[in-house]
């Protein structure tokens, strides 16, 4: 069962333009979402995370907002830039046993146009 | 960028043998995880570490198994490799910068990867 799903598996947007990420999540225990991007042959990087007592975070270009009755989140990236063309996974834990881990949704690959 | 380094970062094996991938960090984090990433699947933790010689299992550790003797190096051994376990491993570390704080709600750096293939 998927707990964390990004049911788009690619995007295309063009440079300048706004990229919406979504992410939908079933178990109402988490409280805690993360997006990560990931370049071809590299790592995951952290890009920006939110905590259930919010509803939007922004970090420069970057902003998320968390929907808690929806159960969704989305990433907002204003204006998109060809660097950012990647694969974008959102993550999710939850509090008590098992608090160790993150569940990560199956990722959406950004292509941003120039 | 964290100080974190997988070695090797590619390897092809045969079924049946033993490998051991290594996840070197210079951040002094106390928490170590190992990931796998397939198609299809995104990342999927595979075991982690919450302390030197303390570890436990993740969502698909059938297969695998860890040490961590030392806080800097956290190994996953594939005791005997088959095919389903070729893969892209991730190691990643965080820490909890306050006492009590929960672990997963810091930021996990993630290594560059070791692509294994078992032939």
């Amino acid at each position: 069962d998927q707990q964390v799903k990004q049911n788009s598996p690619s995007l295309s947007v063009q440079e300048g333009r706004i990229s919406i990420l979504n992410c939908d999540y079933t178990n109402s225990m988490f409280d805690y979402f993360l997006w990560y991007k990931k370049y071809p042959a590299e790592g995951p990087t952290f890009l920006i995370s939110i905590s259930s007592i919010k509803d939007k975070n922004e970090d420069g270009r970057f902003t998320v907002f968390l929907n808690k009755s929806a159960k969704h989140l989305s990433l907002h990236i204003v204006p998109s830039q060809p660097g950012d063309s990647a694969v974008y996974f959102c993550a999710a834990s939850a509090p008590g046993a098992g608090s160790y881990q993150l569940t990560f949704g199956k990722g959406t690959k950004l292509s941003v146009i120039p | 960028d964290a100080g974190i380094t997988q070695s090797p970062r590619h390897k092809v094996t045969e079924t049946g043998t033993p490998v051991t991938l290594r996840c070197h960090q210079t951040e002094n984090h106390r928490y170590m995880y190992w990931y796998r990433q397939d198609p299809g699947h995104g990342l999927r933790l595979i075991h982690y570490s919450y302390g030197v010689k303390d570890t436990d299992k993740g969502e698909v550790s059938d297969g695998y198994s860890v040490s961590r003797s030392k806080t800097e190096d956290f190994l996953l051994t594939l005791e005997s490799a088959t095919s389903s376990q070729t893969s892209v491993y991730f190691c990643a570390i965080s820490d909890s910068g306050l006492a009590g704080g929960r672990p997963n709600t810091d930021t996990q750096y993630f290594g560059p990867g070791t692509r294994l293939t078992v032939l």
